[in-house]
């Protein structure tokens, strides 16, 4: 079964801090990878897609290590509007229809 | 936000009975999903659609149906609905079915089954 892990957390850190998740996967052959933030009893909102080895947004760096098959969520200068949980999200391939995996979420709670 | 409606938002109904859950989008994209979410699991697939009349099964499809008779609608159904499918539906699209794209989802529907 193809997996998607995250640490469920909950991340407790102070505004201005630097916290770090990581998520692993299972299936090496996954192309396409992104992460989403959802806020509680809202949408899944996509926070930033990862199709190389990484990419910056601002506050937000997301990297990807294919050969341990992780990905990771940098947030620098937390703020207390980035209270939310964090999905990690992988494509596979299979036939001629891709579909993502969810990962089953990080939850990070900024406090003043 | 990417133009995703679904409707209901809310809706309390009792076992046995039928649910249709519908999902309106006006971006014209080919790739229709619904997931459901619940506690101490992902976003589970349902039921996609590749285009009108086009679907296929996902990872947890039983007592599940879908349909799709224009781009911009699609359709669940729960022909007899029962108290595990109680959870939070979410209709997603994307441009692309190849998993290269994200997908956008819309605002939910909590369903509970009582």
């Amino acid at each position: 079964r193809k997996e998607v892990e995250q640490d469920p957390g909950p991340f407790n850190v102070p505004e201005g801090a630097t916290v770090a998740f990581n998520c692993t996967y299972s299936n090496s052959a996954s192309q396409s990878f992104f992460w989403y933030r959802q806020d509680c009893r809202k949408e899944p909102k996509l926070l930033m897609s990862v199709y190389s080895s990484g990419n910056e947004d601002g506050r937000f760096t997301a990297q990807l290590n294919r050969a341990s098959q992780y990905i990771s969520l940098l947030i620098r200068d937390s703020k207390l509007s980035d209270s939310a949980t964090y999905l990690c999200v992988v494509a596979y391939y299979g036939g001629s229809q891709g579909n993502l995996i969810f990962g089953k979420g990080t939850k990070l709670s900024v406090k003043p | 936000d990417a133009g995703i409606t679904q409707s209901p938002r809310h809706k309390v109904t009792e076992t046995g009975t039928p649910v249709t859950l519908r999902c309106h989008q006006t971006e014209n994209h080919r790739y229709m999903y619904w997931y459901r979410q619940d506690p101490g699991h992902g976003l589970r697939l349902i039921h996609y659609s590749y285009g009108v009349k086009d679907t296929d099964k996902g990872e947890v499809s039983d007592g599940y149906s879908v349909s799709r008779s224009k781009t911009e609608d699609f359709l669940l159904t729960l022909e007899s609905a029962t108290s595990s499918q109680t959870s939070v539906y979410f209709c997603a699209i994307s441009e692309s079915g190849a998993g290269n794209q994200p997908q956008h989802f819309g605002d939910g529907t909590r369903l509970s089954i009582l």
